[in-house]
């Protein structure tokens, strides 16, 4: 069974542009969760979407925002990037079943998309 | 506020030791905890979990932990430390069904060295 795929892994940007990042989660895993991870501050949570809804949000500005399409494959996308986006980011799926509550935290993260901003 | 927290930033060990890493956390509700670890240029992977039931939990690669309500802890324990289980190792809490579902706060990590 094929794990978490997130693409590109690296890539380099300059300030004022904007990225996308892209997650395939496990298959028949209807939950993706982001999170940003800095030697600063450590690991924080995103966002997740559920069934193509965002139903949690961590405190980022709006500069970060994501979507879930029907094949639960998502994106997130950062606008006008600033030296601090530097970061690596990981998308996790989760199993959940149609209530979305089943064993809610059991993450199968990917190996990140690690985002250089100059 | 909710929050969780390790004390230890690194901690070395030789080939065979014992290990425990320390975990602190602050819930207004009963939580859900769980280790994972990070290996270099990977992503995390989960060790463990408490839901509920039973305080001491088995998780994967021989690791194990205890709940302890009383004094808010999560430790994970390792009676004998392989060379490949050198890797950064984060307790998080939150993943309740109460709106929290996958929103994970991490501890900020404990890097993990082994002498062989």
């Amino acid at each position: 069974k094929a794990g978490v795929t997130q693409t590109p892994r690296y890539l380099i940007k300059t300030r004022g542009q904007q990225v996308t990042l892209s997650c395939s989660p496990i298959s028949g895993h209807r939950s993706v969760s982001w999170y940003q991870q800095t030697p600063g501050q450590g690991l924080q949570f995103l966002f997740e979407y559920f069934s193509e809804t965002q139903r949690n949000k961590g405190n980022f500005p709006g500069r970060f925002s994501g979507r879930q399409f029907s094949n639960s494959r998502s994106e997130m996308n950062v606008s006008t990037l600033e030296l601090g986006d530097s970061a690596l980011y990981l998308c996790a799926s989760s199993l959940q079943n149609t209530q979305g509550v089943y064993r809610t935290g059991e993450l199968f993260f990917g190996e990140g998309s690690r985002l250089t901003v100059l | 506020a909710q929050s969780v927290t390790q004390p230890d930033i690194h901690i070395t060990v030789s080939e065979g030791a014992s290990l425990e890493l320390r975990c602190n956390y602050s819930y207004g509700a009963t939580p859900y905890l769980f280790w994972y670890v990070q290996s270099p240029g990977q992503g995390l992977q989960l060790l463990l979990k408490y839901f509920s039931g039973d305080t001491l939990v088995q998780g994967i690669k021989g690791f194990e932990a205890e709940f302890k309500r009383s004094q808010s802890s999560f430790n994970l324990r390792k009676p004998s430390v392989h060379w490949s289980d050198a890797a950064e190792y984060f307790c998080a809490v939150g993943g309740t069904a109460d709106g929290g579902y996958n929103k994970l706060i991490f501890g900020a990590g404990t890097r993990l060295a082994v002498h062989p």
